[in-house]
């Protein structure tokens, strides 16, 4: 069955390093999306992304956030100069539409700010 | 904006019925889910019902909708200790990408 996965499954940085989250979405999906989820809160949206651009982001997607399409395959989450705040376990999504009744989501990058 | 609310725990005995219950605010809200997460593992979406639906049935899981309350429950029979995760109720406007979440409701299963 296909799925989307995500690497790596934990990563620890240092506070002010960039990191790159990586994601496979489903081949034949073409929308994609990352949210993030703070230990014991909730899961929130943070951005949206079709035919190579954004195309929702929410208010945590600030400026230090980045995504990209760098190839066929890969959809990544740049998070520039990390802080502590930032740890959480970020889920990658594809979905084949817009409008669609099912997202897949990945297994989640926990990541740590130290 | 959009929020939805459930309970954060839950326990049952094995073989007895598991019901979680979720609450929403948007009222544009088209399509409603319920996603399982175990522990260290990713989303995994149980069932979905749409918003003209009050009642969707799949095997163990019943879901029951009351769009006037804006009230959602997973109904779960014969709970099992493998059912013990994380479920999470959420809403999306059209766009299952784009969807809101719950804080998770803990279900504990004891034997």
């Amino acid at each position: 069955e296909p799925e989307v996965t995500q690497t790596p499954s934990h990563q620890v940085t240092q506070m002010g390093q960039e990191v790159i989250l990586r994601c496979v979405p489903i081949s034949n999906h073409l929308y994609f999306y990352w949210y993030r989820q703070i230990l014991g809160q909730k899961v929130e949206f943070l951005v949206s992304f079709y035919n190579n651009e954004i195309s929702e982001k929410s208010e945590i997607f600030d400026d230090q956030f980045s995504v990209e399409r760098p190839d066929g395959s890969n959809f990544t989450l740049k998070i520039r100069s990390t802080k502590l705040e930032d740890s959480a376990m970020y889920f990658c999504a594809s979905s084949e539409t817009g409008m669609n009744t099912e997202a897949f989501f990945g297994q989640g990058t926990r990541l740590t700010v130290v | 904006g959009e929020d939805v609310e459930q309970s954060l725990f839950l326990s049952v005995r094995e073989g007895d019925s598991s019901v979680i219950n979720c609450t929403y605010t948007d009222s544009s809200s088209t399509y409603l889910y319920w996603y399982k997460q175990e522990p260290g593992a990713g989303l995994q979406l149980l069932t979905y019902i749409f918003s003209n639906m009050d009642m969707k049935q799949d095997q163990r899981l019943t879901v029951l909708l009351n769009k006037k309350d804006k009230h959602l429950s997973l109904r779960i029979a014969d709970t099992q200790t493998g059912d013990s995760a994380i479920y999470f109720c959420a809403e999306s406007f059209l766009n299952a990408g784009k969807s809101t979440f719950g804080d998770g409701t803990t279900l504990t299963v004891k034997p």
